[in-house]
């Protein structure tokens, strides 16, 4: 079956740090692979996404490229900020499951300023 | 988290109660579901629905039920509450059909004493 794996937390670091969340996956066929980001007291909200080997998913500074050699789909940013404190999810979509998502179990991130 | 509506947003139920937490969408998608979070869990998938009429069941469908009589609605009953089922439940629908996300509600948290 599918399923993720995505770095244990929590993940502290200083205001401009360099940010990696490693996730790694193991699916059937082609998946598609989703980063989710929930803020304190909030729902999830899709971060970035990308749907075939190689593609690289971009948004608010973050980015993830689509290993498939590797099977891996991590996260970056360049200069983390405060507000980017908030619990992330590495998720994927595969085969005939195209509907399930399929979640790690989340990383929580604290940058202090 | 426009597009799905979940209520209520915060309930404490006693062991054995039942209840029913309601989502709503406006957006006439066809694939409607249900997540639990858990800490440490990351969020797993209760049910599911791909159109009016049509149900399954997830990874931990079990002390829980759903029905979809209108593409709008899908809520999910509680008929005999247990702690066990103490967690923020979040409603998603699926949204676009190549290019395809997932759009989640604000959450409902539940807590069985």
């Amino acid at each position: 079956g599918n399923s993720v794996t995505q770095m244990e937390g929590p993940v502290t670091l200083s205001e401009e740090a360099f940010l990696t969340i490693n996730c790694t996956y193991t699916a059937t066929g082609y998946p598609s692979l989703f980063w989710y980001v929930q803020y304190p007291g909030e729902g999830l909200q899709l971060l970035l996404k990308a749907t075939k080997a190689d593609d690289k998913g971009s948004n608010k500074g973050f980015e993830a490229t689509y290993r498939k050699e590797t099977t891996s789909f991590h996260l970056e940013k360049g200069s983390v900020q405060v507000s980017d404190s908030a619990v992330y999810f590495c998720a994927l979509t595969s085969g005939g499951s195209n509907y399930k998502l399929t979640f790690g179990k989340g990383t929580l991130l604290t940058v202090n300023p | 988290n426009a597009g799905v509506t979940q209520t209520p947003k915060f309930q404490v139920l006693k062991t054995g109660q039942s209840m029913t937490l309601q989502c709503a969408q406006d957006m006439n998608h066809e694939y409607m579901s249900w997540y639990r979070q858990d800490p440490g869990m990351g969020l797993r998938l209760i049910h599911y629905s791909v159109g009016a009429g049509i149900t399954d069941q997830g990874e931990v469908p079990n002390g829980y039920n759903v029905s979809r009589s209108t593409t709008e609605d899908f809520p999910l009953r509680l008929l005999s509450a247990a702690p066990s089922q103490t967690s923020v439940y979040f409603c998603a629908i699926r949204t676009g059909t190549g290019n395809y996300g997932y759009t989640f509600g604000s959450g409902t948290r539940l807590t069985v004493v």
